[in-house]
């Protein structure tokens, strides 16, 4: 079975500039969660899709944003990067919803902002 | 409202135990266990549900005390490939979910 596949790796961005990264869910997978990862704040929670619904959403400003596809597949859209952005995304699947399931993560995609 | 773990950092020698340990604020409906590696995705290890169980996974094993907010890894008999830093995820009765402050596991030969 196949893995969880975030695209892309890696990125590097201008401030002021947006991105959308992409995460494909391990197959008869419904839930899709995205993580920041930075060495100062750690892994931090952004938002969870079930089923194409936003589940629920972490502390951070509206400028994050995401959806959930018919097929499960989830996007994460960055608008105005400012350099505090810079950071490590991991997204995680799980069949049932985050709290209940096991969660399986992907690589990552690495943004850098300058 | 980010879970606290503790020990912050420990060391081993192969063959030792050790028991690291996660305590939130809230009430909690559910506690992860992850694993991550020097570049690496975290990797799942268990989910406890609110019910106070205890579960194991070959030498690791983890549990839950709904009461206190509290969740403890144990490992024991430990590996070289146990090294690594863990996570607790948390999970509230409000839907919203913090991973934990991580500790950092070596085992040396």
């Amino acid at each position: 079975k196949a893995g969880v596949t975030q695209t892309p790796r890696y990125l590097i961005k201008t401030r002021g500039q947006q991105v959308t990264l992409s995460c494909s869910p391990i197959s008869g997978h419904r839930s899709v969660s995205w993580y920041q990862q930075t060495p100062g704040q750690g892994l931090q929670f952004l938002f969870e899709y079930f089923s194409e619904t936003q589940r629920n959403k972490g502390n951070f400003p509206g400028r994050f944003s995401g959806r959930q596809f018919s097929n499960s597949r989830s996007e994460m859209n960055v608008s105005t990067l400012e350099l505090g952005d810079s950071a490590l995304y991991l997204c995680a699947s799980s069949m049932v919803d985050r709290g209940s399931g096991e969660q399986y993560f992907g690589p990552g995609t690495r943004l850098t902002v300058t | 409202q980010q879970p606290v773990q503790s020990p912050q950092a420990v060391i081993l020698r192969e063959g030792e135990d050790a028991v690291i340990n996660c305590s939130s604020s809230k009430a909690l409906y559910s506690v992860h266990w992850y694993r991550q590696k020097h570049g690496e995705a975290p990797v799942f290890l268990m989910i406890l549900l609110k019910g106070g169980e205890q579960k194991g996974h070959e030498k690791i094993s983890a549990s839950f005390n709904e009461k206190k907010q509290q969740s403890s890894l144990y490992l024991t008999a430990s590996q070289l490939s146990y090294s690594g830093t863990y996570f607790c995820g948390t999970e509230n009765t409000g839907n919203q979910f913090y991973f934990g402050t991580g500790t950092s596991l070596t085992v040396i030969p």
